[in-house]
C-alpha cells in the first residue's frame, strides 16, 4: 500500500508568522506531486504540481519544495494571513492515480 | 470561461436505491477524475478517464459503483443499491491531459443514503 504521508496534521499561527509543512511519498516510481489548497465550503485549488527533483515553485507567498530521493516536499507560507486558512494537501502521482495525503488543517488567526 | 460543473448539488436516497452522479468538465479538457470523501476522511480518488476510457478501475469502492464518459465530455458515476457507507461528497475534476497536469474541481455532489 502507498503511503503519503503530512505532518503536521494541523497548525495554529498569528497573522504575519511565517510557515511550513511537509509531505513525504515513496521515493520510487515517481511521476509527479501535486500540491492543493482546499478551503472550507469550497472545491480543493491547484497550488503547483512538480516533477523534477530540485524543482522549486512560487505563487505569492507560497512556495514549495521537492526531494525525489528521499521522498518529501515542503511548502512555505511566508507572512501568513488569515486567508491562508485551509487544509493544504498533497497527491502523488503514481501509475494511473493519485494517492492523497490526510492534509495539513492550517489556522491563522488576525 | 467555464469551470468544472457536477449536478446534483446534493442527493438525499433511500438504502437500495440506485443513483446517478454527474460531471461536466472543462471544455477542452481530456482527463477527468472522481474522487470521495467520506465524513472524517481524506480524498479518496476513484477512477481517473483519459478520453473515454479509464486505465484503472481499481478505485472503485465496490462492484456497485460504476463510471462512464462518452464523447470525451460528460461522465456519470453510477451506484447501485446505495449502501449507509456511500454517504459522502463526491468530487469530480478535470485536467488539460493527465495526471501530470493541475487539475480543477467541481463543486461536488453530496450523497446521504437513509
Amino acid at each position: 500500500i502507498l503511503n503519503v504521508e503530512q505532518s503536521p496534521q494541523s497548525l495554529h499561527v498569528q497573522e504575519g508568522d511565517s510557515t511550513n509543512f511537509t509531505c513525504s511519498f515513496p521515493s520510487s516510481n515517481f511521476y509527479a506531486l501535486h500540491w492543493y489548497r482546499w478551503e472550507t465550503a469550497k472545491s480543493p485549488e491547484a497550488l503547483f504540481v512538480m516533477t523534477l527533483n530540485g524543482d522549486e515553485k512560487k505563487k505569492g507567498r507560497i512556495s514549495a519544495t521537492l526531494n525525489t530521493k528521499e521522498g518529501y516536499s515542503y511548502l512555505y507560507i511566508k507572512g501568513s494571513q488569515p486567508e491562508d486558512s485551509a487544509t493544504y494537501l498533497c497527491a502523488f502521482y503514481n501509475t494511473d492515480k493519485l494517492i492523497f495525503g490526510t492534509g495539513t488543517r492550517l489556522q491563522v488567526f488576525p | 470561461g467555464a469551470g468544472v460543473s457536477q449536478s446534483p448539488s446534493n442527493k438525499v436516497t433511500e438504502k437500495g436505491k440506485d443513483v446517478e452522479l454527474r460531471c461536466d468538465p472543462i471544455s477542452g479538457h481530456t482527463a477527468l477524475y472522481w474522487y470521495r470523501q467520506s465524513l472524517g476522511q481524506g480524498l479518496e480518488f476513484l477512477i481517473y478517464f483519459q478520453g473515454n476510457s479509464a486505465p484503472d478501475k481499481s478505485g472503485l469502492p465496490s462492484d456497485r459503483f460504476s463510471a462512464e464518459r462518452t464523447g470525451g465530455s460528460v461522465s456519470t458515476l453510477t451506484i447501485q443499491r446505495t449502501q449507509q457507507e456511500d454517504s459522502a461528497v463526491y468530487l469530480c475534476a478535470s485536467s488539460a491531459a493527465g495526471l501530470l497536469y493541475e487539475q480543477y474541481f467541481g463543486p461536488g455532489t453530496r450523497l446521504t443514503v437513509t
